[in-house]
């Protein structure tokens, strides 16, 4: 199975409501990443976090990262309809196919 | 500054066909990364390059895969023949330092091989 899974595998929520989406990994790595990818369009990087960090911010996102437990957390703050896609993780062990994709959780913010 | 460049947005062709998609990285970005996204398989490294050099490609599914990246600004991943199977969504991205930095990628190009 995949390095990195996420969970849920799809979420509805209201706007103004919080999202979280969590990724769970098997074995160490050296970051992990949050993409988030519209529909029809490219990967868009959110968040790197490393293996030595447990929470990063930026604007309304926040990442947190648990080694202990191999895994990690997107919250999505306030959620507006312009959030709706699909929330990827990706982990990096080491190089080349050390590095792999979850299956993402496809968010739906509700107008 | 311009993203990562990719052509076609889409393709559709019959199987046994050869099929060439390009990618222009963000200048300065030393890194080059070719993926394949299905809904069955999700998003597949297949092969990178580290200043025009071909790094990994053991994710390239068959040797009917290739890829090449002759200068800092162009790469192609070239599939001979192409089959049903190989529809998919590709997409090329760069980073300036490898997994260790925020990859850009491209918008990808749709594949449909009939």
């Amino acid at each position: 199975s995949q390095q990195g899974e996420e969970d849920p595998q799809a979420l509805s929520i209201q706007e103004g409501e919080n999202a979280t989406m969590n990724c769970s990994y098997k074995t160490s790595i050296n970051n992990l990443q949050w993409y988030r990818q519209n529909s029809g369009r490219g990967l868009v990087h959110l968040i790197l976090i490393r293996s030595n960090e447990r929470e990063k911010h930026s604007g309304r996102l926040r990442v947190t990262l648990d080694t202990s437990k191999k895994s990690s957390s997107l919250l999505i703050t306030a959620s507006r309809a312009a959030d709706t896609a699909s929330y990827f993780c990706a982990t990096d062990r080491n190089y080349g196919q050390n590095f792999v994709f979850g299956p993402g959780t496809r968010l739906s913010v509700l107008p | 500054d311009a993203g990562v460049i990719q052509s076609p947005r889409h393709e559709v062709t019959e199987m046994g066909q050869e099929v060439t998609l390009r990618c222009k990285p963000i200048s300065g970005h030393d890194y080059l990364f070719w993926y394949r996204q299905t809904m069955m398989r999700g998003l597949e490294l297949l092969i990178y390059f580290n200043n025009n050099v071909p790094i990994d490609d053991s994710g390239m599914p068959e040797d009917r895969f290739s890829a090449k990246m002759p200068n800092a600004s162009f790469s192609t991943l070239k599939i001979q023949p192409s089959e049903p199977r190989d529809s998919a969504v590709y997409f090329c991205a760069s980073s300036v330092q490898g997994f260790d930095q925020p990859q850009h990628f491209g918008d990808g190009t749709r594949l449909s091989i009939l």
